[in-house]
């Protein structure tokens, strides 16, 4: 079975200061794992994926996103957040071993607030 | 760009009726899904269907059926819609990331 955990409901940050959304997994192979983002009443947006190779990740929006197999975290990063990031976000597992592999499963989502 | 269109943003129906949630995508993916979304539970995949008139069941599929007689088009039907159904649902299609429609919040009162 995968899942994942996003430990923060919410995560406010102060424009222009870093922001970091947290993200851990489980998985019985090795994970594929992405981020999306829903602005309100939108549906969810594809911002970066790690599949394989290097570590950190770039995506859009100038977003990126750290894989440590040793802590089977994915976290979400972004050097100077704007308020315009604010917006729900959601990480998510795929089981790369082949079975249910078409199934992506979701973390709950952390709303993230920049502060002006 | 990949387009995946839902028929209704917003939809309110009575407990009870047949409810038809259409999905349109334009890029001849084989794979389709519908999830709901809920404050707090995230998104749940009820259904998945990796090719034409194939179908997966997912996570919570009780109380909805799907149907995929073409491939650019995967609906969702809730038999005898009831409150409890009330949500926002939310179909994809994929090859590579999951690529996301807009979204039908549906109201059953």
């Amino acid at each position: 079975a995968q899942s994942v955990a996003q430990p923060e409901d919410q995560v406010k940050v102060a424009e222009g200061n870093p922001l970091t959304v947290k993200c851990t997994y489980s998985v019985s192979g090795n994970p594929y794992l992405f981020w999306y983002v829903q602005y309100p009443n939108r549906g969810l947006q594809f911002l970066l994926k790690y599949i394989t190779g290097d570590n950190l990740v770039k995506g859009s929006y100038g977003f990126e996103a750290e894989f440590n197999k040793s802590q089977t975290s994915f976290h979400l990063k972004k050097p100077s957040a704007l308020v315009s990031d604010s917006a729900l976000y959601f990480c998510a597992v795929r089981d790369d071993s082949g079975a249910g592999s078409y199934q992506l499963t979701f973390g709950k989502g952390t709303k993230l607030s920049v502060i002006p | 760009d990949v387009k995946v269109t839902q028929s209704s943003r917003y939809l309110v129906k009575r407990t009870g009726e047949k409810v038809f949630l259409e999905c349109v995508q334009d890029m001849d993916h084989e794979n389709m899904f519908w999830y709901r979304q809920d404050p707090g539970l995230g998104l749940r995949l009820i259904y998945f269907s990796y090719d034409v008139k194939m179908k997966e069941k997912g996570d919570i599929p009780e109380g909805y059926s799907v149907s995929r007689e073409k491939k650019e088009r995967f609906s969702l039907i809730l038999e005898s819609a009831s409150t409890n159904q009330t949500s926002m649902y939310l179909c994809a299609s994929r090859r590579g990331e999951q690529y996301f429609g807009p979204g039908t919040r549906l109201t059953v009162t």
